[in-house]
Order: structure tokens, then sequence, then C-alpha cells
């Protein structure tokens, strides 16, 4: 079985830049995360989907971050105009929810310059 | 709210040493509990879990117990190997969809 897959896996851009980070998730698994990670730090929740749903994005910042999930399956998120404290390792997850675990990709480290 | 807290690192040992990483949580729900673990570049990888208190998980010659009386899921292994160097995450999950709430992490190095 796939896991989840993210692309790309490294991106360097230059401050204020447009960047998106794609998340094809585990075939079935209904609920869907973004987390933050920075450098010696555990995950950080930006976002969470139920299928469609956005149910979490209370810690999104929404003035330069949004995300989507169409068709309930796979999603993207994007970050306009990148500032360079948005340099870290963005990891998708997805799991079958109600407390099982959850599964991550390889995430993708966006370095901005 | 919910929250894990976990010993800080580095953790340096031997091969062969005894390991333990003490992780103790808050929660407002009844849990589960994960530690995973993420070699250097990769993503975070499921260790092992547990569902109920007095659950033992184990995995790779790891394990943990969910001690609810104590809030604790300390991780143990007997003798460990190089290539368990790695960073150490420990994670609760509540039940009906509630957010995975991350510890800070434990690294851990070991020489041969």
């Amino acid at each position: 079985e796939a896991g989840v897959v993210q692309s790309p896996r490294y991106k360097i851009i230059e401050k204020k830049q447009p960047v998106a980070f794609w998340c094809n998730p585990i075939s079935g698994h209904n609920t869907l995360y973004w987390y933050l990670q920075n450098l010696g730090q555990g995950p950080e929740l930006l976002i969470r989907y139920e299928n469609e749903e956005a149910v979490d994005d209370s810690q999104l910042p929404k003035d330069r971050f949004s995300a989507e999930r169409l068709k309930g399956v796979d999603s993207t998120l994007k970050i306009q105009p990148a500032e360079l404290g948005d340099s870290a390792v963005y990891l998708c997850a997805s799991s079958l929810g109600d407390g099982r675990e959850a599964f991550f990709g390889q995430g993708t480290r966006l370095t901005v310059v | 709210g919910n929250s894990v807290t976990q010993m800080e690192g580095p953790v340096t040992l031997s091969e062969e040493a005894f390991l333990t990483i003490n992780c103790t949580y808050t929660a407002t729900g009844y849990p589960s509990l994960f530690w995973y673990v993420q070699y250097p570049g990769e993503g975070l990888q499921l260790l092992l879990k547990a569902t109920k208190a007095d659950d033992k998980g184990s995995n790779k010659g790891f394990e943990a117990t969910y001690r609810k009386e104590t809030t604790s899921f300390h991780l143990e292994k007997g003798s460990v190997q190089v290539s368990d160097s790695a960073v150490y995450f420990c994670a609760l999950s509540i039940y009906y969809g509630q957010n995975f709430v991350f510890g800070p992490g434990t690294r851990l190095s070991v020489l041969p």
C-alpha cells in the first residue's frame, strides 16, 4: 500500500513569492492533517480536514496561508506571500480518524531566502 | 487543553545500553498514546501505540506502557543500536476526531 505522498521534497524561494505544497493521502483515509515542523521542535497542527471539510484551522495564519482538499482526497497548502520565518518542514499526514494513528509523508522542506 | 511533555535531549548512549525516554501527558479526554520516530531527512514513522490504560505497545525492541494513574507513556529499550539514532516524539490523540498533539521530541544518539 502506498504511503502518504508529498511534493516537492525541497523548495527554495525568495521572500514575498508564493509557494504551494501538494499531498496525496493514503487511500480511504478521510482525515488529513497539515503540520508545521520547525527545526528541533515537534510538529504543530496547521489544519485538519475530515473529508473535504476543514474542521480545525484555528492555527492556520489565514492572512497568508490557505489550503484546500478537493473531492476529499488530495490537498494543497499555499503560502502567499512567503516570509523568512516560514522556513520549516511542512508535513502532511492522514488517518482513519477517531484516535487512530496518523501516517506521515516525508515532508517538504521550505527555505525562504 | 491537551499537551505532551517529554524529557529534554539530546540523549547520548553507548551501543547495547538501556534506554528510557520519559513522556507525560495532560488530556481532557481519554487519549490514545503513540511514539513516533524521525530519522534524519525523513518524515515521522509510527513506532508503537497504546489505546487504553495498562496496554503495552511494542515494536523493534521498544516498549511503552500506558499508565493512566501517572499519565505517563515512557519509552524503553533494553539494548540500543547505532541504527536507533533518531528523534523520538511522544504524541496523543483523543477519540472523536481530535488532533494529534506532539511533544517537542528527544534526540537520541547511539555511539558504537
